[in-house]
């Protein structure tokens, strides 16, 4: 069984903070990748990598660094939270011969006051 | 216009109804069409995927992809309240591209 796991559920930071958010994945995927999710704009990609110290911007990377040292492991920085940057994030990973199926974190709910 | 549009809902049918959930696209170049559900306050996974034309059927869901209208449906027959969920459509053109998601539809099945 896939396992994609989110280092928090809930995490509250204040403005002008550095947030790290972790993601691990122990199926050996190649595919990584971060996302945001917010009422009315659905989810929206912020970088993914497709192998290890690799990276490629999504819709939405600013504000917004990663990380993927190891394959199983893709870290999400915010390096000076600000408040519209609240919101549900969620991490993904696939297998490269697999694209269409990623597999979901359970998601961790940023709040930034 | 965006690549894939989905209606937001929310939808909400009787237990036992057919539900009908639909997406738009633009880009002729995807090959993939995919339906993820999402339950609240989990992440969504996915339910099934259609390579290029026709349809696909498991159990009470039925997929199904229209190329020529740019079309993609999913069906559900004899709903049940926990068919409720969000469900997103997504779809993926060739080479080493990411998925690209809709907005999602919001279900609800009144038992």
């Amino acid at each position: 069984d896939v396992k994609v796991t989110q280092s928090s559920r809930y995490l509250v930071k204040r403005t002008g903070e550095k947030v790290f958010l972790e993601c691990v994945q122990d199926m050996d995927h190649e595919n990584m990748f971060w996302y945001r999710q917010d009422p009315g704009l659905g989810l929206r990609l912020i970088y993914f990598s497709y192998d290890v110290k690799m990276k490629e911007k999504g819709d939405i990377p600013e504000g917004y660094s990663v990380s993927r040292e190891k394959k199983e492991r893709f870290s999400l920085i915010l390096e000076s939270a600000s408040t519209n940057q609240t919101s549900m994030y969620l991490c993904a990973s696939s297998r490269q011969a697999s694209r269409y199926e990623q597999y979901f974190g359970p998601g961790t709910r940023l709040t930034v006051t | 216009q965006k690549e894939v549009e989905q209606d937001p809902g929310p939808l909400s049918v009787p237990e036992g109804a057919i539900v009908s959930l639909n997406c738009t696209y633009s880009n002729s170049a995807f090959q993939y069409f995919m339906w993820y559900r999402q339950y609240s306050r989990k992440g969504p996974e996915l339910l099934m995927y259609t390579y290029s034309s026709g349809n696909k059927e498991d159990g009470r869901f039925t997929a199904q992809v229209d190329k020529s209208s740019k079309y993609i449906s999913l069906f559900i027959r004899d709903s049940q309240p926990s068919d409720s969920a969000t469900y997103l459509c997504a779809m993926i053109r060739g080479g080493n591209t990411p998925l690209v998601f809709g907005k999602g539809t919001r279900l609800s099945v009144i038992a």
